[in-house]
């Protein structure tokens, strides 16, 4: 079936410089997109989420993106931070089933000093 | 973790064996799921719940079932454990109608089939 999926497995960011996530789905149906953090030992944190009527959504130091042209999300991290270091999920939801997300397969974000 | 507890937290076990994780929560979510988390993959929905009583299956459904008996209690049963199920096992709440769908996680269990 059609699944979310990641461009980039591992990020390497500089501490203090900005971070770009990317997410590639493929289900035109889906109406409603999260990104979570989640740190080594821990479950997945809410960051922040967007609806397909919007393009753009800022959260504290976050903003997602979507281009539901080419059904593309990503996630930035302005400044980045060492506690920003985790692996970064998407999820979509289809718009067919509430709450039924439909996970990427993470990203991994290391920031180096 | 939203007002999420999960146990135990770990828990070693032998395959054949039957298994029976609890998800608790504080928050009155009418929603409760539950995921399985493996290297290389994201989290997979095993079991939801909409409800008291009411459940459903999510991808990975098979060899698990669910209870849902009080809308705080949530649990996820492995009848006869295999080694296949050795997996991190995490519990989510939903978000409010109207608000988002955006979940809520508790802080996991591992699992361990031998």
């Amino acid at each position: 079936g059609e699944s979310v999926g990641l461009h980039l497995p591992t990020l390497s960011v500089q501490e203090g410089d900005n971070s770009i996530i990317n997410c590639a789905y493929s289900n035109s149906a889906s109406d409603y997109f999260i990104w979570y953090k989640q740190e080594s030992g821990k479950g997945p944190q809410f960051i922040i989420d967007i609806r397909s009527n919007m393009d753009k959504r800022q959260g504290q130091r976050v903003t997602v993106l979507l281009n539901k042209t080419v059904k593309h999300l990503s996630l930035q991290i302005a400044a980045t931070q060492p506690g920003d270091s985790a692996v970064y999920f998407c999820a979509e939801n289809l718009g067919d089933s509430w709450g039924k997300l439909q996970f990427g397969a993470g990203t991994q974000v290391v920031v180096t000093p | 973790d939203a007002g999420i507890t999960q146990s135990p937290r770990h828990k070693v076990t032998e395959t054949g064996t039957p298994v029976t994780l609890r998800c608790h929560q504080t928050e009155n979510h009418r929603y409760m799921y539950w995921y399985r988390q493996d290297p290389g993959h994201g989290l997979r929905l095993i079991h939801y719940s909409y409800g008291v009583k009411d459940t459903d299956k999510g991808e990975v459904s098979d060899g698990y079932s669910v209870s849902r008996s009080k809308t705080e209690d949530f649990l996820l049963t492995l009848e006869s454990a295999t080694s296949s199920q050795t997996s991190v096992y995490f519990c989510a709440i939903g978000g409010l109608a109207g608000v988002g769908n955006e979940q809520f996680f508790g802080p996991g269990t591992r699992l361990t089939v031998l």
